[in-house]
C-alpha cells in the first residue's frame, strides 16, 4: 500500500480555519486521496475523497497538489466537535481483488481551543 | 440517515471461548469489512467480503476468524477460541462501491477476552 505522512498532532482555536497537511509522494495514478475521521469513542467516518481536482462537500475542503504528491484538508471553521484523529488514506482505484480496502496510519490529532 | 449498526455493544468473555460480532450493513451496500483498533493503536484491516466470500484478509484474519452473511442482511465475524490479544473494538463497515465509494463504519463492538 502507498504510504502517507502525517504531522502527529495539531492546534485550532474554534471558528478558525484548520489546514490539515498530507503527503504521500509514493501515490499511483489509479489511487484515490481519502480522508476520514474518529471521533473520541467512535468508528471512523469519513470525510472527503479525491482524485486530482480539488474537491468541497459541507464537511471541508481537499487541495491536491497538481503532482499529487500532496494534499490537504481544510477545515473552513473549525468547532469543538471536529477534534478527532484525522486519517488521510491512498485508496487503490481498480483492479485487482483490494476491492479499495483502507490501510490506516496513525493520523493527526486535532486539538480545537475553544 | 442509514447507518451500519452493530451488536453487542460490549462483549465480555473467557479466553477460549468463541465470540460471535453482528453487524447490519447499509441495505443496498455490497461490499463488507470487519476492521479491530486494539486501545491505543491504529485502525488494522481484518477482511473485506463481496458477493458473498471473502475478497481480502490480512495476515491477523488467521484460522480462529471467520465472516459470513448468513441471512442476506446481517454480517458476523465469529472468533473461534479468544485469545488475550483479540482484546479490541471490533469495527463494521459497508460500502456501495468498491474502490471509489466511501466506508461507512458502525460505532464498534467492545471486546474484552479474560
Amino acid at each position: 500500500d502507498a504510504k502517507t505522512t502525517q504531522p502527529n498532532s495539531m492546534e485550532s482555536n474554534e471558528e478558525e480555519p484548520v489546514h490539515l497537511p498530507c503527503n504521500h509522494s509514493t501515490i499511483s495514478g489509479t489511487d484515490y486521496i481519502h480522508w476520514y475521521r474518529q471521533l473520541p469513542s467512535q468508528g471512523p467516518e469519513y470525510v472527503i475523497h479525491g482524485l486530482t481536482s480539488n474537491v468541497n462537500n459541507r464537511m471541508a475542503s481537499l487541495a491536491i497538489a497538481e503532482d499529487r504528491k500532496s494534499s490537504t484538508l481544510i477545515l473552513h471553521r473549525a468547532t469543538l466537535r471536529d477534534a478527532a484523529v484525522y486519517y488521510c488514506i491512498l485508496r487503490a482505484g481498480g483492479g485487482g481483488t483490494s476491492y479499495g480496502k483502507l490501510t490506516f496510519g496513525q493520523g493527526t490529532i486535532l486539538t480545537v481551543h475553544p | 440517515e442509514p447507518e451500519v449498526t452493530q451488536t453487542p455493544s460490549h462483549q465480555v468473555t473467557q479466553m477460549g471461548q468463541e465470540v460471535i460480532l453482528r453487524c447490519v450493513p447499509i441495505s443496498n451496500h455490497l461490499y463488507f469489512y470487519w476492521y479491530r483498533q486494539i486501545l491505543g493503536q491504529k485502525v488494522e484491516f481484518l477482511v473485506s467480503f463481496y458477493n458473498n466470500e471473502i475478497s481480502e484478509k490480512s495476515e491477523i484474519f488467521d484460522d480462529q476468524f471467520s465472516v459470513e452473511r448468513p441471512d442476506g442482511s446481517n454480517f458476523t465475524l465469529k472468533i473461534r477460541s479468544t485469545k488475550l490479544e483479540d482484546s479490541a473494538m471490533y469495527f463494521c463497515a459497508s460500502s456501495v462501491a468498491g474502490y471509489t465509494g466511501e466506508l461507512f463504519f458502525g460505532e464498534g463492538s467492545r471486546l474484552t477476552v479474560l
